[in-house]
């Protein structure tokens, strides 16, 4: 089974600094990883895909990136509506199973 | 618009059963593979199962394997979770979600999901 471990659980950031968030798999997902974006009451929202490819409709402003097993999304300017829960999730592996991190709260320093 | 709208969620006791659905628009349902995902209350996403754009094959988590049942009727743009044999542990919020590629691998993202529909399994 892969794991997929997200850091930190919590971050606190400023609105217009940039945010960074982190997603380790516990084995090889090659660029099969995605990051979606969650507000309360509402469904995950596709941001990034391939590890680096926006989604149809995401700003600019938010960017994935791949380090062997370590990826991570990068908010570059953050505006109010962002702040929410991120998951990154891996969909590599077969039979397909497609597993969650744990997710990163976003919050409003 | 592209939507996927779920239904079917109530409140349930252990051992019972209970049938979702999901009612597809504004695309080929018939083209993309499709997916459950829940979401306990106040936790992360877990997904539940996947149907090939075909029907021909499925795929569930260990978690939920041998109780819960995925279907999708393409003449009726709806995909289905069955699940029976519930337990405490099944209450959640389920979304139904469609793969971003049509004709997909299954190596795949979801790119759309329904509002989900809230499944309370409790005596």
């Amino acid at each position: 089974e892969i794991v997929m471990t997200q850091s930190p659980a919590t971050l606190s950031v400023s609105p217009g600094e940039r945010a960074t968030l982190s997603c380790r798999a516990s084995q090889s997902v090659g660029s099969n990883l995605a990051w979606y974006q969650q507000k309360p009451g509402q469904a995950p929202r596709l941001l990034i895909y391939g590890a680096s490819t926006r989604a149809t409709g995401i700003p600019a402003r938010f960017s994935g990136s791949r380090s062997g097993t370590d990826f991570t999304l990068t908010i570059s300017s953050l505006q109010s509506e962002d702040f929410a829960v991120y998951y990154c999730q891996q969909y590599s592996n077969w039979p397909p199973t497609y597993t969650f991190g744990q997710g990163t709260k976003l919050e409003i320093k | 618009q592209v939507q996927l709208v779920e239904s079917g969620g109530g409140v349930v006791q252990p051992g019972r059963s209970l049938r979702l659905s999901c009612a597809a628009s504004g695309f080929t349902f018939s083209s993309f593979a499709m997916h459950w995902v829940r979401q306990a209350p106040g936790k992360g996403l877990e997904w539940v199962a996947v149907i090939s754009y075909d029907g021909s094959s499925e795929y569930y988590a260990d978690s939920v394997k041998g109780r819960f049942t995925i279907s999708r009727d393409s003449s009726k743009s709806s995909l289905y979770l069955q699940m029976n044999s519930l337990r405490v542990e099944d209450t959640a919020v389920y979304y139904c979600a469609k793969d971003y590629h049509d004709y997909g691998d299954y190596n795949d993202a979801f790119d759309i999901w329904g509002q989900g529909t809230l499944v309370t399994v409790s005596s």
